[in-house]
């Protein structure tokens, strides 16, 4: 199994509050991603990263932002969450040597009251 | 704008025969196709990938075709076991290092 870990597992939160989420990678892949799953919609791309302090947007990037000091650490927040971000996220990593396949971690399931 | 569709959210077989799962998609720039495997309370994991140079690729049981002309593709498990009950996921990409983009997943239940 890659080394991916995601913290927390768990979270409950409330409407309004700041979140972040962790995904921390020991395979010293270039890219990270951050996708969510719902219900309907599959997996959906957050945001991603192809290097330290290089990001950019994915399709549902509205509410979120992200940060990628390290190359083995990739964080998510939602500055003021809301209820429809209540989600199961999920973070993936790839390597750069002409690697299609992502490799994802276990997720973190938030839910937002 | 779905880009990769899953038309069947569910699908159920009896062990031992085959499982088909399809996935159509409409984005002619995807040039590499990948299969997901996501049991409940764990992440994706990877199973198979086709490259679109290729129309079949396969890994022991699992077998992927792709048929171009009709954006289509499909994962066929033989046999099928209760252990592949699971949510699968197809994926396609332009390049590598790309975003993956998903379908919506299809719910696999293989009854003894």
């Amino acid at each position: 199994d890659a080394g991916i870990t995601q913290s927390p597992r768990h979270k409950v939160t409330e409407t309004g509050t700041p979140v972040t989420l962790r995904c921390h990678q020991t395979e010293n892949h270039r890219y990270m991603y951050w996708y969510r799953q719902d219900p309907g919609h599959g997996l959906r791309l957050i945001h991603y990263s192809y290097g330290v302090k290089d990001t950019d947007k994915g399709e549902v990037s509205d509410g979120y932002s992200v940060s990628r000091s390290k190359t083995e650490d990739f964080l998510l927040t939602l500055e003021s969450a809301t209820s429809s971000q209540t989600s199961v996220y999920f973070c993936a990593i790839s390597d750069s040597q002409g690697q299609r396949e992502q490799y994802f971690g276990p997720g973190t399931r938030l839910t937002v009251t | 704008d779905q880009q990769v569709k899953q038309n069947s959210p569910s699908l159920s077989v009896q062990e031992g025969r085959i499982s088909i799962l399809n996935c159509d998609y409409t984005n002619s720039m995807f040039d590499y196709f990948l299969w997901y495997k996501k049991y409940p309370a764990e992440g994706p994991t990877f199973l198979i990938s086709i490259s679109s140079i290729k129309d079949k690729n396969e890994d022991g049981r699992f077998t992927v075709f792709l048929n171009k002309s009709a954006k289509h593709l499909s994962l066929h498990i033989v046999p099928s076991q209760p252990g592949d009950s699971a949510v699968y996921f197809c994926a396609a990409s332009v390049k590598s290092g790309s975003r993956l983009t998903f379908g919506e997943g299809t719910q696999l239940t293989v009854n003894p």
